[in-house]
Formats: structure tokens, sequence, C-alpha cells
């Protein structure tokens, strides 16, 4: 039990395009979901926090117009990664919590901008 | 502001020797501290979690100990097996529900 999905687990885009990431909990209801990104050989660093039905909170530094984040249904959540350019290359990755304290990882989506 | 720092960033033993990793955090006042194993490219798969009134968990050749007074948890992986080597995190929460604070990771290689 908890699994968590992500779609697509690459995407490869020119720059100027809009990626769209999603992250889905296969076997148990969401009410959070957390948006980390992971630069090559270093730790996860949160983006977001999302709650269903509500406005996704944005940690110091990430820009909300640029990674649009929707949390429309208790098992999916989408991360849109806007005009994308080369820095935003990055290893993505989600995260589910039913209600209590643990977070159950996806298996993360390789980016990469050229 | 909490910070999570793990030494070494990399570590290579050989097959059967124990590995030990630290992790170290600024603020004491956490909820829980998990350990995680992440495989290159891929996801996180959690190891252990000690809640903050528990001294240690174990599990299989895992054990986990935790001094929140000092700010450190140490992650001791007995026998260690080529099939250990993976990227080791360790991250904590302050409160129930909150956002986890990760480590750097430490890289193992066990090498047969």
């Amino acid at each position: 039990g908890a699994v968590v999905s992500q779609h697509p687990s690459w995407v490869i885009c020119k720059s100027g395009t809009s990626v769209k990431i999603e992250c889905r909990s296969l076997d148990f209801q969401a009410t959070t979901m957390f948006w980390y990104r992971q630069f090559p050989k270093q730790s996860l660093m949160l983006m977001a926090t999302s709650n269903e039905g509500s406005k996704a909170t944005y940690e110091q530094g990430v820009e909300k117009d640029k990674f649009l984040i929707n949390h429309a249904s208790l098992t999916l959540s989408t991360l849109t990664v806007t005009s994308a350019h080369p820095e935003d290359s990055s290893f993505y990755i989600c995260s589910a919590r039913e209600g209590g304290v643990t977070q159950y990882f996806g298996p993360g989506t390789r980016l990469t901008v050229l | 502001k909490q910070e999570v720092t793990q030494i070494p960033a990399a570590l290579s033993v050989p097959e059967g020797e124990n590995l030990v990793l630290n992790c170290s955090f600024t603020d004491s006042a956490i909820y829980n501290l998990q350990w995680f194993r992440q495989d290159p490219g891929k996801g996180l798969t959690s190891l252990l979690l000690i809640q903050s009134s528990q001294r240690e968990q174990t599990s299989g050749r895992l054990n986990a100990s935790l001094d929140k007074s000092s700010g450190r948890s140490t992650l001791y992986i007995a026998a260690s097996q080529p099939g250990d080597s993976a990227t080791y995190l360790c991250a904590v929460t302050k409160a129930a529900g909150n956002k986890l604070t990760f480590g750097g990771g430490t890289r193992v290689l066990v090498k047969p």
C-alpha cells in the first residue's frame, strides 16, 4: 500500500515551453502533497506544499508564477514548469500524505530543458 | 531556521564492514527524524523513523539512534553488502504533519 506515482519519469523539452508533471496517490487519498526539486548530488529542497482544494504554499525563493501547482483532487497534484529554461533542469520529486505524519515519495521526474 | 548536516558526504567501504552515517541538526525541537535511501535517479525509500521521544529504532541490519538534546542521529548498517550502495538521507520535522528538512546525504559505495 501507500504507492505514489509520477508521470512522466523523464522529459526533455525546448527552452520556453511549459511542462506538466503529475503526481498520483494510487491507493490512498492524499490530503497534502509536497513538491521537491533535487539538483545533481544535492539534497531535496521543498518547493511547495499543496492541500487538496486550496492554493499551494510556496517556500521562500520559489516563484509561484513559474511553478504552478494544482491539487484538484485527493489523488492528483500537478506541477507545471512554465516557460522552462535550462536552469530549471532538475529532478522533481513529489510526496503525499493521507492525514497522518508519514510522507510517501514518488519515483521522481527528470526534467531536461535544452 | 533548521539546518541538517550529514557527514561524511561520501563513504567507500569493503563488503562486510559496518557503516556509520552521521546526521546533525541545529534545532533540537523536532517531532521526529527519518532516514531514507535513494538509489541513483530514483525516489526515496523510508528506512527508519524515530519519534522525538525514542532513543533508537532497529530494522534488520539497520539501527538508528537519536540524541535529541545534542542534535544528532546515527545510522548503523551492519555487515554491509554491495546492494547497500546508495545515497542515505536524513530528515527532520518540527511538528506532526510539518515539512521535512533534509540533510545533504551521504553517498555510500560498498565494494565487493
